[in-house]
């Protein structure tokens, strides 16, 4: 079993719902991170969390560190917030960034 | 953007050679990482660096060796490289309990025939 899991894998949307991708994480760990990869593009970190909640415009971040989970939200969702979201934790033997799999998301006009 | 440049940026190359990413960092950070991606996996830790010439292995280690003489500089060796080191790779930098923690670099795009 993986130590990040995400879910779900894919996500379809249509323009200007209210989006959710789930990560839960079974190590203990320092921090939470949410990054944002576009098709074909390199990697960018929206939030690093280790309790509470953060937003950063349509974006919101919350972790439970009790329950071990994680949610990354995005409101009034656009064609543009298309991409592949990647939650990673800080934490376990190494302390090293874990990464899950990735949510792929698409929103559609 | 967080300083780090990654060269090549996309490389084709044939089984048995050897292969070498740069990656830069204007930050002046003490931290340096190579992960490898993949379909179907997260991101794979290959290296890491937490100094000049201070370097250590990471999950998917085997096949590749790194180097660091400068602050600046974090090099990715395949001495030989394989088709199963076909692969995206990104380097990144990490500064610690600043900010967002570890920023990535633009990435490299592999292809090994």
């Amino acid at each position: 079993k993986n130590e990040v899991e995400q879910s779900p894998q894919n996500l379809t949307a249509q323009e200007g719902e209210f989006i959710t991708i789930n990560c839960s994480y079974s190590v203990g760990i320092s921090a939470l991170h949410w990054l944002q990869q576009h098709p074909g593009g390199g990697i960018v970190s929206l939030f690093m969390l280790s309790s509470g909640k953060k937003k950063h415009g349509r974006l919101i971040a919350t972790i439970n560190i009790q329950e071990k989970h994680s949610s990354l939200h995005i409101t009034a969702s656009h064609p543009r917030d298309s991409a592949v979201y990647i939650c990673a934790v800080r934490g376990g033997a190494t302390n090293k960034l874990i990464f899950g799999t990735g949510t792929l998301l698409a929103v559609q006009p | 953007d967080a300083g780090i440049t990654q060269s090549p940026r996309h490389k084709v190359t044939e089984t048995g050679t050897p292969v070498t990413l740069r990656c830069h960092q204007t930050e002046n950070h003490r931290y340096m990482y190579w992960y490898r991606q993949d379909p179907g996996h997260g991101l794979r830790l290959i290296h890491y660096s937490y100094g000049v010439k201070d370097t250590d292995k990471g999950e998917v280690s085997d096949g590749y060796s790194v180097s660091r003489s400068k602050t600046e500089d974090f090099l990715l060796t395949l001495e030989s490289a394989t088709s199963s080191q076909t692969s995206v790779y990104f380097c990144a930098i990490r500064d610690p309990g600043q900010g967002l923690d570890q920023y990535f670099g633009p990435g490299t795009r592999l292809t090994v025939t």
